[in-house]
């Protein structure tokens, strides 16, 4: 893999669904993987920054997984809300910075 | 504490005219990125700077270039502008010229070329 993937690309989901995404990356030259939220009209938002092989984070309702080895990671969000609504992205540290297009997630009341 | 700031938020220009974009970090940081979101697209990686120098930029011509000042604010200038330079500008701050710090994001810059 060349390019950071991400996948779905959008994904709409019922308050209280718990959902994950999806993010690829190239294992070549590793070093950092970052998930970002991004909502509409704001900055986009740190989440979470991984950097070993197994490393897992939380953040409230939101973690994240990293398997170095195989070049992904999962974003997981339990119990979703309306205001988790939003861009998820993640970008891969590696020779330089590389962000995936995103998955936009939107949950409905 | 303030976060990372830029300035102006939008700018229309026409084609062949140039850009000038500003970007303040956040108070303690020295590294500053810039980016570029075309519509439809990902963000893509322009220019890195930290301590002044530039350190790595991405894919892009030479028309695209930047500084930084010393006091770590930093300018993004486009020359000969193209209608596909239409696109948001972000700037991010980080703590240290140390790949993985935690990029901190500006509201951006729309930039219209007409």
């Amino acid at each position: 893999i060349l390019n950071v993937e991400q996948s779905p690309q959008s994904l709409h989901v019922q308050e209280g669904d718990s959902t994950n995404f999806t993010c690829s990356f190239p294992s070549s030259n590793f070093y950092a993987l970052h998930w970002y939220r991004w909502e509409t009209a704001k900055s986009p938002e740190a989440l979470f920054v991984m950097t070993l092989n197994g490393d897992e984070k939380k953040k409230g309702r939101i973690s994240a997984t990293l398997n170095t080895k195989e070049g992904y990671s999962y974003l997981y969000i339990k119990g979703s809300q309306p205001e988790d609504s939003a861009t998820y992205l993640c970008a891969s540290h590696n020779n330089d910075m590389r962000f995936g297009a995103g998955t936009r997630l939107t949950v409905k009341p | 504490e303030a976060g990372v700031t830029q300035s102006p938020t939008h700018l229309i220009k026409t084609r062949g005219q140039q850009a000038t974009l500003r970007c303040s970090p956040i108070s303690g940081h020295t590294s500053v990125y810039w980016y570029q979101q075309a519509l439809g697209l990902g963000l893509q990686f322009l220019l890195w700077y930290d301590e002044g120098e530039e350190r790595n930029r991405g894919n892009f011509p030479p028309r695209f270039s930047g500084r930084q000042f010393p006091n770590y604010s930093s300018e993004l200038n486009v020359n000969a502008l193209e209608l596909e330079d239409s696109a948001l500008y972000l700037c991010a701050s980080s703590l240290a010229r140390v790949r993985g710090e935690t990029q901190y994001f500006g509201p951006g810059t729309r930039l219209l070329v007409l």
